[in-house]
């Protein structure tokens, strides 16, 4: 089986633009979280969604948003980037919602925001 | 809200002897425990998991051991090896419907 793929890899942006970042997770996987990794804070649960419906969110505000399609691949965008928002995005697909599951991450995409 | 707390931050052990990781989790509901590593440049993987009716696990040299009583659970390596070295997560959640909270990570560092 394919592994989660995430693209692009790496991205430098600016100060407040937007961002759209990719995840494809494994075939016949339903679920996709996505997680922000920084030194000092580890990883940060952003969101999960199933089935197209968002079923957990973390403590991150509005800029962050994401979606899923129906063949289960997943987006994340964030608006008006900011400084603080440069950090390594993970991606992690499983085969149900909720913490039970193991997760498969994808290797990331570096973001800078500049 | 619910905690999970992860010591030491950085360890750093000699090639062949054992290294130990603690977690500390707050939410006594919580029901299942697994840890990943993480290697550079690359995305978390699950190496060995736990679940609260069970108080210890082992997978060839690591191990997970479970106090519920005390709320913390750890991950033992024996004979340390150099592709040891790696970032490692704990984290623990009450299940399905639940996210799983993480702890703030080890990095392990073998030396030859």
């Amino acid at each position: 089986k394919a592994g989660v793929t995430q693209t692009p890899r790496y991205l430098i942006k600016t100060r407040g633009q937007q961002v759209t970042l990719s995840c494809s997770p494994i075939s016949g996987h339903r679920s996709v979280s996505w997680y922000q990794q920084t030194p000092g804070q580890g990883l940060q649960f952003l969101f999960e969604y199933f089935s197209e419906t968002q079923r957990n969110k973390g403590n991150f505000p509005g800029r962050f948003s994401g979606r899923q399609f129906s063949n289960s691949r997943s987006e994340m965008n964030v608006s008006t980037l900011e400084l603080g928002d440069s950090a390594l995005y993970l991606c992690a697909s499983s085969s149900g919602t909720g913490g039970f599951y193991e997760q498969y991450f994808g290797p990331g995409t570096r973001l800078t925001v500049t | 809200g619910e905690n999970v707390e992860q010591h030491p931050s950085t360890l750093s052990v000699q090639e062949g002897d054992s290294a130990v990781i603690k977690c500390t989790y707050s939410d006594s509901a919580s029901n299942y425990f697994p840890w990943y590593k993480q290697e550079l440049g690359k995305g978390p993987q699950l190496i060995i998991d736990i679940r609260s009716n069970v108080g210890e696990k082992k997978d060839q040299r690591i191990a997970v051991t479970l106090n519920k009583t005390a709320k913390h659970f750890s991950l033992h390596i024996t004979e340390t090896q150099p592709e040891d070295s790696a970032v490692y997560f704990c984290a623990a959640s009450r299940g399905s419907n639940y996210q799983l909270i993480w702890g703030a990570g080890t990095k392990l560092i073998i030396k030859p």
